[in-house]
């Protein structure tokens, strides 16, 4: 079946540290992905998007990575903050299905 | 601006009750989805309106959930006869289009007794 799914469910960073969140998706045709952080009692925040057509995508302090050859995609956090500390999710959009999330704690 | 705005943040009722969900989108989207998350879990969809089209209503669990959206905005979430595994934390988003980044609410945590 088509699945959205990430690796592991929880990361501990240093502070300061980069981060890398991983995602698989099994949907070959899938062109849109988004990731996502929600904080506790929260909706999810935006927080870059990619389409199929590139490999790369950089935004502030966050740079997402597709590779549509083995289906992964990854988001990669740059000097790691305590305000990052969050649920992070990958979804699909093609048919609207999102990760179960990683819990991303940052030690002080 | 204005984001997505849901009422009431918290609803605490009794199994077989029916309650209703209310989402404000932003201004001008025409896409709106529903989606539910219980503890610890990932976002399950429910529904999705776009615009004046028939709403995709395929993950909707059962027939004890409905939904509608008046007017193309502001839309109603339904459920009746509640079950405690109805408990869980119902978000709404909107996007401009589809296929466009969702802006989603902070959502309604719904507690069945």
């Amino acid at each position: 079946g088509e699945s959205v799914g990430l690796h592991l469910p929880t990361l501990s960073v240093q502070e300061g540290d980069n981060s890398i969140i991983n995602c698989a998706y099994s949907n070959s045709a899938s062109d849109y992905f988004i990731w996502y952080k929600q904080e506790s009692g929260k909706g999810p925040q935006f927080i870059i998007d990619i389409r199929s057509n590139m490999d790369k995508r950089q935004g502030q302090r966050v740079t997402v990575l597709l590779n549509k050859t083995v289906k992964h995609l990854s988001l990669q956090i740059a000097a790691t903050q305590p305000g990052d500390s969050a649920v992070y999710f990958c979804a699909e959009y093609s048919k609207l299905t999102f990760g179960k999330g990683i819990t991303l704690s940052v030690r002080p | 601006g204005a984001g997505v705005s849901q009422s009431p943040s918290n609803k605490v009722t009794e199994k077989g009750k029916d309650v209703e969900l209310r989402c404000d989108p932003i201004s001008g989207h025409t896409a709106l989805y529903w989606y539910r998350q219980s503890l610890g879990q990932g976002l399950e969809f429910l529904i999705y309106f776009q615009g004046n089209s028939a709403p995709d209503k395929s993950g909707l669990p059962s027939d004890r959930f409905s939904a509608e959206r008046t007017g193309g905005s502001v839309s109603t979430l339904t459920i009746q006869r509640t079950q405690q595994e109805d408990s869980a934390v119902y978000l709404c988003a909107s996007s401009l289009h589809s296929n466009q980044p969702q802006h989603f609410g902070d959502g309604t945590r719904l507690s069945i007794l």
